[in-house]
């Protein structure tokens, strides 16, 4: 059964720090997606990764992929209050094309203290 | 470029009964994907649907089923309504052929179940 855990699972950090959150998954995909979902809000969508070693950046976010290592990081640099939100790694395991089947994790609680 | 919409917003249901969600894919897109976000969870992927088929299903029971129409909308039905079956309904919608764009997700749907 694919599992794709989150660590931390809540984090509280201060203005203008730096931090990883991580993503794990237990079975063979190159395809992993980053979400963002504010309080009572749909889910956007932060980065696309298709391929081992892709890194992608917007803003304050980068994004990387290890396929070997079923490892999926976002880092946060110089966090600001307006990073504050819930965080979640999604792992595509189709077969044919993307979004098949798509196995989110928990997610990452994520708040920015001033 | 209106973007997924669902409907309704909120849904209040007793136990047994049925209820029919609606979605409207963002223009241009022909996959439709259903998500099952209980609170405080990730969201749970239920079918994915394309050219009026359901091509791949999460493990979700026949009461969850699902359709399609030519012009791209979907609708999801769920039987027999349990108390577990609350929870936020995500529809989101995808190119089939272009694996690197983001899927894009609707307001959702709350249920509560009574």
């Amino acid at each position: 059964e694919l599992k794709v855990e989150q660590n931390p699972l809540f984090l509280s950090m201060q203005e203008g720090k730096n931090y990883t959150i991580y993503c794990n998954y237990s079975t063979t995909s190159d395809r992993l997606y980053w979400y963002r979902q504010d309080p009572g809000k749909s889910l956007e969508s932060l980065f696309v990764l298709l391929s081992n070693g892709a890194v992608k950046q917007e803003g304050r976010l980068m994004a990387s992929l290890d396929t070997k290592a079923r490892l999926s990081t976002l880092h946060i640099t110089a966090a600001v209050h307006d990073l504050s939100a819930t965080y979640f790694c999604a792992v595509d395991i189709g077969w044919e094309t993307s979004y098949d089947k798509v196995i989110f994790g928990p997610g990452t609680s994520l708040s920015v203290i001033p | 470029d209106a973007g997924v919409t669902q409907s309704p917003t909120h849904l209040i249901k007793t136990r047994g009964q049925q209820v029919t969600l609606r979605c409207s894919p963002k223009s241009g897109h022909d996959t439709v994907s259903w998500y099952q976000q209980a609170l405080g969870q990730g969201p749970q992927f239920i079918f994915q649907y394309y050219e009026e088929e359901e091509r791949q299903r999460g493990n979700f029971p026949d009461r969850f089923s699902g359709h399609q129409f030519p012009n791209y909308s979907s609708e999801l039905n769920v039987n027999a309504l349990l108390l577990g079956d609350s929870a936020l309904y995500l529809c989101a919608s995808s190119l089939m052929t272009y694996s690197n764009q983001p899927q894009h997700f609707g307001d959702g749907t709350r249920l509560s179940i009574l």
